[in-house]
């Protein structure tokens, strides 16, 4: 019962550097979500996608990327890394019966020197 | 916008202390209301919902009732354990099916002491 997968735990870019954060479910969630944790701020909606091939913006969309080619899998990307994109992320997924709590991975710490 | 207001932490209790941690929310519509946990090094999990005014969400002991009136969902224990610190979030998602976005609170450190 794997749930909400993300990889890596841990990543250590430099400023410019490109990379993708990988999340996959396994519960057949239509709704994903990506959202980041920085200390004193909770946690702000990056983007999110309401079904395969559907993706729109959050709070906090700029320097992020995302797509959703399949059900299971929405990637983040960042394409050119900045020290403000230091931050543990989180990816969510969820029902899209009304009310259904989302289910969260365990978080991607990310640190851009 | 909606917006989620928690107590400022950290918090600190020793074990078998009560624990409030307030929460209050300013949303259109008719929200649904929760209460996360994350525990050093996790995800956030699920602790409680509520889905309606005057409804009680309550799981491990722990307790919030929704106050339309009063735009709250104020998170209770009555006796705290060791296993009980970790940061506890407020989160409402708005009425409509929007399951993708939840507004969240900045978080309550809660420590609780032996």
């Amino acid at each position: 019962n794997a749930g909400v997968t993300q990889t890596p735990k841990f990543q250590v870019l430099k400023t410019g550097q490109s990379m993708t954060l990988q999340c996959a479910q396994d519960m057949n969630h239509e709704y994903m979500s990506w959202y980041r944790q920085d200390p004193g701020m909770g946690l702000r909606l990056i983007h999110y996608s309401v079904g395969a091939g559907i993706t729109d913006q959050g709070e906090v969309p700029n320097g992020y990327n995302v797509s959703r080619s399949t059900t299971e899998d929405f990637p983040l990307r960042l394409l050119s890394a900045a020290p403000s994109q230091t931050s543990v992320y989180f990816c969510a997924s969820s029902s899209d019966r009304d009310n259904q709590p989302q289910h969260f991975g365990d978080g991607t710490r990310l640190s851009i020197l | 916008g909606d917006s989620v207001t928690q107590m400022e932490g950290p918090v600190t209790l020793s074990e078998e202390a009560f624990l409030t941690i307030n929460c209050t929310y300013t949303a259109t519509g008719y929200p649904s209301l929760f209460w996360y946990v994350q525990y050093p090094g996790e995800g956030l999990q699920l602790l409680l919902k509520a889905t309606k005014a005057d409804d009680k969400g309550s799981n491990k002991g722990f307790e919030a009732t929704y106050r339309k009136e009063t735009t709250s969902f104020h998170l209770e224990k009555g006796s705290v354990q060791v296993s009980d610190s970790a940061v506890y979030f407020c989160a409402l998602m708005n009425s409509g099916g929007s399951n993708y976005k939840l507004t969240f609170g900045k978080g309550t450190l809660l420590t609780v002491n032996p």
